[in-house]
């Protein structure tokens, strides 16, 4: 069964410093790949998916991640990081040809400094 | 264009009880899949439902049942309602064709069993 890591659960950083959320994925093939955004209280946002193609895929908010299969790796990264952008952010994975069920990492939560 | 929308917000319930969620999905999609996030945790996926019937199930016990309507709105019961039971329950809908592995959430439902 395909699994996610997360292995950062906290991250600090100050506002207009850059940031890169680490991501690991297990799974025999390469997966539908997905960046959800959860702000306190709310359902999931998608910020980005990689399905082929282009490895380095754009997302909203100035999001973007790059898909490394060497590594199993689908980091997330933003240049300059603005104080909204404070929330937890999970990576998933969905089979492919398995339906689109998502199994997601435990997140990460990114505090901003001012 | 409406996103996807569940009732009720919150509810608090005691144990041995039963609750029913609802979910209405986006707009054109078809497609609905419930997960559960227990506090500090990702989604964890419940199953899915496609043209009526459940397609999917992830590794959840038979109290958690679902239903899903000729308009593709669905619902999601929960009988014997144990503690473990609280988390925030959401609703993802996607569509045919391409995109379909895109999954959409709506704002979720916060349960909390006494």
């Amino acid at each position: 069964a395909q699994s996610v890591t997360q292995p950062d659960i906290h991250i600090t950083v100050s506002e207009g410093a850059s940031l890169e959320l680490r991501c690991n994925y297990s799974y025999g093939a390469t997966p539908y790949l997905f960046w959800y955004v959860q702000s306190p209280g709310q359902g999931l946002q998608l910020l980005l998916k990689y399905f082929s193609g282009d490895t380095l895929v754009q997302g909203i908010k100035g999001f973007e991640a790059e898909f490394k299969r060497s590594q199993s790796s689908f980091n997330l990264r933003k240049p300059s990081v603005h104080w909204s952008d404070a929330a937890e952010y999970f990576c998933a994975v969905a089979v492919t040809g398995g339906g689109n069920k998502l199994t997601f990492g435990t997140g990460t939560q990114l505090k901003v400094e001012l | 264009d409406a996103g996807v929308t569940q009732s009720p917000t919150h509810l608090i319930k005691t144990r041995g009880q039963q609750v029913t969620l609802r979910c209405s999905p986006k707009s054109g999609h078809d497609t609905v899949s419930w997960y559960q996030q227990a506090l500090g945790q990702g989604p964890q996926f419940i199953f899915q439902y496609y043209e009526e019937e459940e397609r999917q199930r992830g590794n959840f016990p038979d109290r958690f049942s679902g239903h899903q309507f000729p308009n593709y709105s669905s619902e999601l019961n929960v009988n014997a309602l144990l503690l473990g039971d609280s988390a925030l329950y959401l609703c993802a809908s996607s569509g045919p064709g391409q995109g379909a592995e895109t999954q959409y959430f709506g704002p979720g439902t916060r349960l909390l069993v006494l």
